[in-house]
Formats: C-alpha cells, sequence, structure tokens
C-alpha cells in the first residue's frame, strides 16, 4: 500500500524557517518526481515545487523561488521541504503528492501558519 | 503562470449529470495532454480522478469522465450522487516544468 506522510509543520513567526518532511512507503521512490502542493485556508490547490527522482532537477513556483529549497534522500524515502523567510502567504495544508504526469498519490497534509 | 479558469460552483439533483469546465492557455492545457482532475472533501487528502484528459485511475467509478479540446478540459460526471458533493479541481503540467491547478469548483448535489 502507497503511503505518504507529512509532518514539520507548525506555528512560526513571519520571517521564521520550517523544515518539511515526507516518509514514503509502498513503491520505489528513487524512480519517481516527488512534489509538494499547498493550499492556503479557503483558497485552492497550488503546486509549490518539484524534483526528480535523482534530484537532478528541481522546479519551484515564483512566489517561493529563494526563499524554498525542495530535497529528497532516496536512502530514507524521504522528501523535504526548507522553508524560510516565511510571511503570511505562507500559511496553508501542505501536501506532498507523488507524480507522473499526474499527482497520483497524496500525503494527509502539515499545516503550516505563520503568525506573529 | 496564473491558475487555470473553472466555474466556482456547478450543483445537480441525484441522477442528473453535470460538466465542470477548465479552461488554460496555449502554455499549459492547450500544450500538454497532461491534464487531470482532483475530488478534494475537505479535511481528507485530494483523491486523482482522471489523469491525461480521459483517462481514469483502477478504482475511480466510471461515472466520472474527462475530455479537452484546445485550451479548455472538462470533467463530466453522470448519474450524480450524494458521495459526489467535494471540490474538484483540474490541474497541467505548463510550460517551464511547472504544475498549474484550476481555480477550483465546488460541487452541490441538491
Amino acid at each position: 500500500e502507497v503511503q505518504l506522510v507529512e509532518s514539520g509543520g507548525g506555528l512560526v513567526k513571519p520571517g521564521g524557517s520550517l523544515r518539511l518532511s515526507c516518509e514514503v512507503s509502498g513503491f520505489t521512490f528513487s524512480i519517481y518526481t516527488m512534489n509538494w502542493v499547498r493550499q492556503a485556508p479557503g483558497k485552492g490547490l497550488e503546486w509549490v515545487s518539484s524534483i526528480t527522482g535523482s534530484s537532478n532537477y528541481k522546479y519551484y513556483i515564483d512566489s517561493v523561488k529563494g526563499r524554498f529549497a525542495i530535497s529528497r534522500d532516496n536512502t530514507k524515502n524521504s522528501l523535504f521541504l526548507q522553508m524560510s523567510s516565511l510571511g503570511a502567504e505562507d500559511t496553508a495544508i501542505y501536501y506532498c503528492t507523488r507524480s507522473s504526469g499526474s499527482h497520483d498519490y497524496w500525503g494527509q497534509g502539515t499545516l503550516v501558519t505563520v503568525s506573529s | 503562470q496564473s491558475a487555470l479558469t473553472q466555474p466556482a460552483s456547478v450543483s445537480g439533483s441525484p441522477g442528473q449529470s453535470i460538466t465542470i469546465s477548465c479552461t488554460g492557455t496555449s502554455s499549459d492545457v492547450g500544450s500538454f495532454n497532461l491534464l487531470s482532475w482532483y475530488q478534494h472533501h475537505p479535511g481528507k487528502a485530494p483523491k486523482l480522478m482522471i489523469y491525461e484528459g480521459s483517462k481514469r485511475p483502477s478504482g475511480v467509478s466510471n461515472r466520472f469522465s474527462g475530455s479537452k479540446s484546445g485550451n479548455t478540459a472538462s470533467l463530466t460526471i453522470s448519474g450524480l450522487q450524494a458521495e459526489d458533493e467535494a471540490d474538484y479541481y483540474c490541474c497541467s503540467y505548463a510550460a517551464g516544468n511547472v504544475y498549474v491547478f484550476g481555480t477550483g469548483t465546488k460541487v452541490t448535489v441538491l
């Protein structure tokens, strides 16, 4: 059974940093592109970042370039999102997804709240 | 990287059919055959319902169907059921190796 479990969310002050993790099981992690997708309160889904299986390529939505860094550890079946210079606009549920053209598996999400 | 355009809400009675549209541009929907649809019940993980425009993953009811023409894609739900009440999002792969989601449509079963 494919499982994706996010962790690391919480309350952080504006300008602060947070590191999200996603542990996966049930498939060969290293061959899949992985993503972070977020949903702000009352808003729609928004793709944030992608990383290819071998970490050769990383992509970001414009609004997080220079502030967020995606990474993975294929030996630990884990995906990460290092977030810095956080602002209120980053408050959201962050989902980890697997993709092969479409986002076929999703985690339950972890909530990040940026507030003073 | 503008969001794809979807109607804010669509409603129908049980047993009826409804269609949700998803309009993009030649840089996303019109250029790639990687258009997918997701069902999202609040508080739960989104679920893939359609991929590559018209294909259904294993386990998804055949009441859900998708199509695409030019820069516009559509999701049709036939034989509407109470359990179909949810938010629906389209998503397209786009130029620059990014993904763009739609604005989302709330489906209400009357």
